[in-house]
This record gives C-alpha cells, structure tokens and sequence, in this order.
C-alpha cells in the first residue's frame, strides 16, 4: 500500500481564490481526519469522518472551510476563499476503527498551501 | 476538555547527551497517549503509544497519572534522533487525538 495519499504537494494561489486539497486514504480504513500545522499552534484538527459521516468538525475555522467524503477512498477539503492567514501545511490521516479503539492514525506527506 | 502541553518548542542537546521531552496533559478520564514523531521531509509516524510500554529507537515514555505526564525519554541522544515530536491523547473510547504543539530536538555532534 502506497499510504495515504495526499495532492497537490504544493499550492500557491492568491487571495480570494478557491483551493481544494485532496486526500486518499489507506485501503480498508474506515476513519479519516484532516490537520492544520502552523508553527505557533502546532497540528490542529480540523475535521474527521467515520465511515464517510463527519463525526466532529469542531475545529474547522470558520465557514470558508468545508470538507467532503463522497465515498471511501477520497475526501475533498476546500478553502473558499482562500487568505494569507490560510498559509499552513495541511495533513490527511486515516485510520481503522475497531471496536476496542484503535488509535494509531497514518499520516500522508501533507499539502504546503501558500496564500499570497 | 482535553489538553495537551509540551513546555518546549526546541531542545537543543549534544550526541550522546540524555534527552527528556516533556508532556503534560489535562484530561478527566482515563486517557490513551500517543507519541509521534516528524524527521525531516517524512511524514509523521507513530513513534510509541503508552500502553505498548516498550522502548522505540531507545526512546521509552511513561505515563504519570498523578502528575498528568508522559515525558519522552532517551539516554544517550543520536543524531538521527533530530526531529519533531508531537505529544498527542485520546480518551478513553474516542478516535479523535489532541497533538500538543510541538518540541524540535536538535542533535548536535
């Protein structure tokens, strides 16, 4: 398995315009999770979904974000529109859910957005 | 409310030297903790969990209930230890981890 795949790898778009990040998870995964990392507030979860539902998306910051699980293997979180303060590193992470709660979470190699 | 704290953003040590990185955590349950680690243009990978309780790379942590701990330990530091360490807790039956913010080990020769 080639892990959780994310694209693009680098963005850079300028102010006001849409950008959607894209992420593919683990084969048979059915938990998938979206993070924010900056250097002054570290890794902050945005968002995550249990078999495609989102569970919580408490940490999305405000109604600029939405993110989308149509079906099992991709999710969709898009910026509309986008700001310079949007400029951060955003990670996918899926993970498998048993009933005893797993927890490790596998991460993709992130998306470096820059908003000019 | 769950929370996660690592006091230091950079720990800056010499090979060889002992490393502790430090994580409190606020949580009214009993809560699951997790270390990851980030090296350089890699992903972030789980490095240990507490109720593995084994050693990873050298690295051992364990958990403190009654100073709401979960320092990151290493006696004697290697280089290719230099890395990001993320500190991050689950409650007890949740999926959902909080991350602390992060401590940058540096490894000098």
């Amino acid at each position: 398995d080639a892990g959780v795949i994310q694209s693009p790898r680098h963005e850079v778009t300028e102010m006001g315009q849409e950008v959607t990040l894209r992420c593919k998870p683990i084969s048979g995964h059915n938990s998938l999770f979206w993070y924010r990392q900056t250097m002054m507030r570290g890794l902050e979860l945005l968002i995550y979904f249990n078999n495609n539902v989102p569970i919580d998306d408490s940490g999305m910051p405000e109604d600029r974000f939405s993110a989308k699980m149509p079906n099992a293997s991709f999710s969709t979180l898009k910026i509309q529109p986008s700001e310079p303060r949007d400029s951060a590193v955003y990670f996918c992470a899926s993970s498998l859910l048993l009933p005893a709660g797993v927890k490790e979470q596998y991460f993709g190699p992130g998306t470096r957005l820059t908003v000019t | 409310a769950q929370r996660v704290t690592q006091p230091e953003k950079l720990l800056s040590v010499f090979k060889g030297a002992p490393v502790e990185l430090k994580c409190n955590y606020s949580y009214s349950g009993s809560p699951e903790l997790f270390w990851y680690v980030q090296y350089s243009r890699q992903r972030l990978q789980l490095l240990l969990r507490h109720i593995s309780r084994e050693s990873i790379k050298g690295f051992t942590a364990d958990l403190n209930k009654g100073e709401t701990s979960f320092h990151l330990k290493k006696p004697f530091a290697q280089e290719e230890d230099s890395a990001m360490y993320y500190c991050a807790l689950s409650g007890t039956g949740f999926q959902k981890l909080v991350f602390g913010t992060g401590t940058r080990l540096l490894v000098s020769p």
